[in-house]
């Protein structure tokens, strides 16, 4: 059984707080790692897309970097503001497969 | 550009009946895939379909079922529902395999 895991899972964060969540996945078959952040009421958007060992991806103020040796992904926010409030959910893509593998995702509240 | 749509957005079903949900993909985009997301838990893959055929498939009994039509719409089919039926199930589309999937809103299932 494929387990993707996701730390913490929750976070209550003040406006301005820098973040990071954790995403942790099996290192072997490895073909590409997904962020997605999930507001309420809304649909899952992606974030970023991660294929290769030491991939670091930058989106204003979030970033994300990935080590598939070691089987884990950073995602970081840098000053959090109450916008970035929502659940932030990694997928682990197997190679041979066309199926991603969800965590139970980070629900991150960022008080103003 | 119209995304991913999915209707109903909301569904009552009571204990042994059948439910058809459906979900429309991006513009441009031939691969949709399904997930049930239960209460607490991250999204489980169901199946994803190609082409009008069933590329790959969740652990999910039988009584789920799907279809995709020509122009690339998909329909899901969850027979005999039980309780434990009741989730959100997103839709998701891609132009090819291993690109960021895009979701739709999701339709609510609730069994009774």
């Amino acid at each position: 059984i494929l387990n993707v895991e996701q730390s913490p899972q929750s976070l209550h964060v003040q406006e301005g707080d820098s973040t990071n969540f954790t995403c942790s996945f099996p290192s072997s078959n490895f073909y590409a790692l997904h962020w997605y952040r999930w507001e309420t009421a809304k649909s899952p958007e992606a974030l970023f897309v991660m294929t290769l060992n030491g991939d670091e991806k930058k989106k204003g103020r979030i970033s994300a970097t990935l080590n598939t040796k070691e089987g884990y992904s950073y995602l970081y926010i840098k000053g959090s503001q109450p916008e970035d409030s929502a659940t932030y959910l990694c997928a682990f893509w197997m190679d041979s497969s066309y199926k991603l593998i969800f965590g139970s995702g980070t629900r991150l509240l960022v008080r103003p | 550009d119209a995304g991913v749509t999915q209707s109903p957005t909301h569904l009552i079903k009571t204990r042994g009946q059948q439910v058809t949900l459906r979900c429309s993909p991006k513009s441009g985009h031939d691969t949709v895939s399904w997930y049930q997301q239960a209460l607490g838990q991250g999204p489980q893959f169901i199946f994803q379909y190609y082409e009008e055929e069933e590329r790959q498939r969740g652990n999910f009994p039988d009584r789920f079922s799907g279809h995709q039509f020509p122009n690339y719409s998909s329909e899901l089919n969850v027979n005999a529902l039980l309780l434990g039926d009741s989730a959100l199930y997103l839709c998701a589309s891609s132009p090819e395999w291993a690109n960021e999937q895009f979701f739709g809103p999701g339709t609510r299932l609730t069994v009774l």
